[in-house]
């Protein structure tokens, strides 16, 4: 059974840094390509970040762009997002998921990332 | 960027019901395969989202035979057929033929 669980959410002034990881289990993680999705609070779904099985293909939102950085480790079985330069605006629920057909198939249960002075 | 537009974005029906939910591409979600990569998610209040359907019409694993995707082009449809309580939350498109993937706003089905 898929399993993904998102940690290192939190309080962080505008400008800090964050990096959320996010554990993989139940499936062969390095066969998948992965995103975070993020969700502010009381609003819709946001793509941020992609990437590919190997690491080799990387793909952001531009509202992340430059910001933002995927990476994974696939002998550990996990996903991370550095959040550098955030803003009031990177405030959400952030989301980890396996992607299947070209789009996030199993999802985990979120971090909060609250970013405020 | 490929803007996803929903419609109604409020959606009260009654239990037994059918419903359905729009959504618009602009621009054709037609892939260079041939495919057609528009999916439908499910996110239940205090949940997680899921997904429902992919490539239009397919359904994921579990996902109940009332849920049905259509559509082509630009322009597609999610229909829940006999609404049942558990179907309450919020329903998204998200296209998945060009970077940066984009959602629609969400449709809030709730019961009358």
């Amino acid at each position: 059974q898929v399993h993904l669980v998102e940690s290192g959410g939190g309080l962080v002034k505008p400008g800090g840094s964050l990096r959320l990881s996010c554990a993989a289990s139940g499936f062969t993680f390095s066969d998948y390509y992965m995103s975070w999705v993020r969700q502010a609070p009381g609003k819709g779904l946001e793509w941020v970040s992609y990437i590919s099985d190997s690491g080799k293909t990387i793909y952001y939102a531009d509202s992340v762009k430059g910001r933002f950085t995927i990476s994974r480790d696939n002998a550990k079985n996990s996903l991370y997002l550095q959040m550098s330069s955030l803003r009031a605006e990177d405030t959400a629920v952030y989301y980890c998921a396996s992607q299947a057909v070209v789009a996030p198939m199993h999802w985990g249960q979120g971090t909060l990332v609250t970013v405020s002075s | 960027d490929v803007v996803m537009t929903q419609s109604p974005l409020s959606l009260p029906v009654t239990l037994g019901q059918s419903a359905s939910i729009s959504c618009r591409s602009s621009e054709s979600l037609v892939s260079s395969d041939g495919n057609i990569y528009l999916n439908w998610f499910q996110q239940r209040p205090g949940q997680s989202p899921r997904r429902l359907i992919y490539k239009v019409s397919n359904r994921d694993s579990g996902v109940p035979e009332r849920f049905s995707g259509s559509g082509s082009g630009t322009d597609f449809t999610l229909k829940i057929s006999r609404v049942e309580a558990e179907d309450v939350g919020v329903y998204y498109c998200m296209q998945g033929k060009l970077w940066p993937r984009t959602f629609g706003q969400g449709t809030k089905v709730e019961i009358k």
